[in-house]
């Protein structure tokens, strides 16, 4: 199985600053067929199931927030915040979908300084 | 607009049996991926399970594998998961997700509210 690892495990930005979140994967999730990597981002809200942020490691969902970007290739991967936003406070998972069981970091909580 | 209603949660005694279903609507449900994915209570998220678009392939986590099983009704588009031999391990929240398309290595782009699962004697 491919481990996630994200880091950290949680951190406090103050508003208006970036956020920069880690994640590690223990073997590459970029195909080289279609040089794509099989890599997610989710945010969660408190009591709200998962959204989808980026996919594609840095293709942005519909209606997301041009603050959300996300880069990287191979194993090593990041989530930025440009600009942090009171409803930005939430946690943060990264997941791979190179190769079943489809993994996922075990998260980054992020919170306002 | 994309819908994913789960239903079926509840209290089971370890070692019993449960199913859920997450009902789908707004969209084809029968050109989409579908996954399983849990989260025991103030945990991260785990994988769980994956089923192609016509049920011929279907992928597990190694923790549920031999115990649960995912189907899918296209023409009740509706997606199942099959619960057996349940531990206290397995309680958590379960969310079913679309997958972004009908490949099943793609992101998963809209979740359902989920299914409590409570495992207790």
């Amino acid at each position: 199985d491919i481990v996630m690892t994200q880091s950290p495990d949680s951190l406090a930005v103050s508003l208006g600053e970036r956020a920069t979140i880690n994640c590690k994967s223990s073997q590459s999730v970029l195909y080289s067929s279609n040089n794509k990597n099989y890599l997610a981002w989710y945010q969660q809200r408190p009591g709200q199931p998962p959204k989808l942020l980026i996919y594609w490691a840095s293709t942005r969902e519909s209606g997301v927030p041009d603050r959300f970007s996300g880069s990287g290739s191979g194993t090593d991967f990041t989530l930025t915040i440009s600009s942090l936003q009171a409803e930005d406070v939430a946690v943060y998972y990264c997941q791979q979908y190179y190769s079943s069981p489809f993994t996922f970091g075990q998260g980054t909580r992020l919170e306002i300084k | 607009e994309v819908q994913l209603v789960e239903s079926g949660g509840g209290l089971v005694q370890p070692g019993g049996s449960l199913r859920l279903s997450c009902a789908a609507s707004g969209f084809t449900f029968s050109n989409y991926a579908m996954h399983w994915v849990r989260q025991a209570p103030g945990k991260g998220l785990e994988y769980v399970s994956t089923i192609s678009t016509n049920g011929d392939s279907t992928y597990y986590a190694n923790s549920v594998k031999g115990r649960f099983t995912i189907s899918r009704d296209n023409s009740e588009n509706t997606l199942y998961l099959q619960m057996g031999s349940l531990r206290a391990e397995d309680m958590a929240v379960y969310y079913c997700a679309r997958a972004g398309g009908t490949s099943s290595y793609t992101a998963n782009d809209y979740w359902g509210q989920g299914a409590l699962v409570t495992v207790s004697a």
